[in-house]
């Protein structure tokens, strides 16, 4: 068990670029998670999947953010268009269902130039 | 009514000392309360969590004290050290949702 697994650790990219970011949850972890957090704040929840189906998302979420897992297994945040105010770190995370306890990934900070 | 104010926040305590920090919430019907710790570049790691039909909870250096008249709770970190010093969120649950309000962080430095 390696923990959450996060890629890349660190994007930088031109305003209007599409960016994507992958998360691979602990295996067999059924529930996922992606937080947003801006510098000198909290973790935002985002969306959530459980297996292979997004139960939730955040108003937070514009039509430019699309997450995916297919399969159940790793999932992706998709950002197209991206704006300056999208940089950020984007967390992962992933817990059994029923249990309370995230176990986050190291994160991947995205700066939009 | 769905925010979790959190203070100080910042903190500085010499080593040894007791270190707290405070949370309050309006929304009642949060039912778990979880505190994660942060260090840079890294994603947050639980510390230790509680529920509301309890007052306290201990787990080793770490104590939550939780006031559910007042809608409070606060972490208690015993004899800090200076690996103590990171970001501490408070963070709470709303029952079935699994999805956490983050409180805003408090950046502890425990002086050696």
């Amino acid at each position: 068990d390696t923990g959450v697994s996060q890629n890349p650790r660190h994007k930088i990219t031109k305003r209007g670029q599409n960016v994507t970011f992958r998360c691979d949850p602990i295996s067999e972890h059924n529930r996922l998670y992606w937080y947003r957090q801006t510098l000198g704040q909290g973790p935002e929840f985002l969306t959530y999947f459980q297996n292979e189906a997004q139960l939730e998302k955040s108003r937070l979420l514009s039509d430019r953010f699309s997450a995916e897992r297919p399969k159940g297994s790793f999932s992706t945040l998709e950002i197209q268009r991206t704006e300056q105010g999208d940089s950020a770190m984007y967390l992962c995370a992933s817990s059994l269902s029923g249990s309370y306890g995230y176990t986050f990934g190291s994160g991947t900070r995205l700066t939009v130039v | 009514q769905q925010q979790v104010k959190q203070s100080p926040q910042s903190l500085i305590v010499q080593k040894g000392g007791i270190s707290i920090i405070n949370c309050a919430y309006e929304n009642t019907a949060f039912d778990y309360f979880p505190w994660y710790q942060q260090f840079p570049g890294k994603g947050p790691a639980l510390l230790i969590a509680i529920r509301p039909d309890v007052s306290e909870k201990k787990e080793g250096r770490f104590t939550i004290s939780f006031n559910k008249s007042a809608k409070q709770f606060s972490l208690h970190i015993m004899d800090s050290q200076p690996g103590d010093s990171a970001t501490y969120f408070c963070a709470a649950s709303i029952g079935g949702t699994y999805k956490y309000i983050f409180g805003t962080g408090t950046r502890l430095k425990v002086l050696a």
